[in-house]
């Protein structure tokens, strides 16, 4: 059952626009999310987290937004790069649990083409 | 570099063999996470050490793997008689225990397993 979906596999945008990529939740339990990107044959990077009592986190060209009533998030990327092609991944965290595992979607494939 | 090493980074075996992979952690993080990818879906949790302890253990960890964390520092995850659904890319992970940061892991570069 997979409690955090990303329900676009891959997104095309070109340089200098807006990527958005979204994710939904479904457990109620989870107050702590995180974006991370992959590079091939490389292991997830950490890129951007926000906890459940904030609606925004900033960081350069990086914001990611939470709506708790809806269960959902998004990062947006401005202005996108071609380096900013990889292989995005959503997670969670329930903070109530101390056992700190995260749930991740199954990854939106974001390409920023020239 | 001070990042999440692991060893080696590639692996093809028999089924049947067993294997053992090492995860060197970001020194000072006490907790360790072992992570499962396979094509198309993201990291699935296995198994989770804050120090020498193992507190958690998924249900995707059959009898087959065990994981241990001797000294609270590398940890190793064997796998033994292995099969072809094993293939997939194993990920290391490591976080702080306390702090505003503490749920923010850190990833190696993954040991990608092939069962033939």
């Amino acid at each position: 059952d997979q409690q955090v979906k990303q329900n676009s596999p891959s997104l095309s945008v070109q340089e200098g626009r807006i990527s958005i990529l979204n994710c939904d939740y479904t457990n109620s339990m989870f107050d702590y999310f995180l974006w991370y990107k992959k590079y091939p044959a490389e292991g997830p990077t950490f890129l951007i987290s926000i906890s459940s009592i904030k609606d925004k986190n900033e960081d350069g060209r990086f914001t990611v937004f939470l709506n708790k009533s809806a269960k959902h998030l998004s990062l947006h990327i401005v202005p996108s790069q071609p380096g900013d092609s990889a292989v995005y991944f959503c997670a969670a965290a329930d903070r109530g649990s101390t056992l700190g595992r995260l749930y991740f979607g199954r990854g939106t494939q974001l390409t920023v083409w020239p | 570099d001070t990042g999440v090493s692991q060893n080696p980074r590639h692996k093809i075996t028999k089924r049947g063999q067993n294997v053992t992979f090492r995860c060197d952690p970001i020194s000072e993080h006490n907790r360790l996470y072992w992570y499962r990818q396979t094509l198309g879906q993201g990291p699935e949790f296995l198994t989770y050490f804050q120090n020498e302890a193992q507190l958690e253990k998924s249900r995707l960890l059959s009898d087959r793997f065990s994981a241990e964390r001797p000294k609270g520092s590398f940890s190793t995850l064997e796998i033994q008689r292995t099969e072809q659904g094993d293939s997939a890319m194993y990920l290391c992970a490591s976080s702080k225990t306390s702090g505003r940061n503490s749920y923010e892991q850190y990833f190696g570069p993954g040991t990608r397993l092939t069962v033939t």
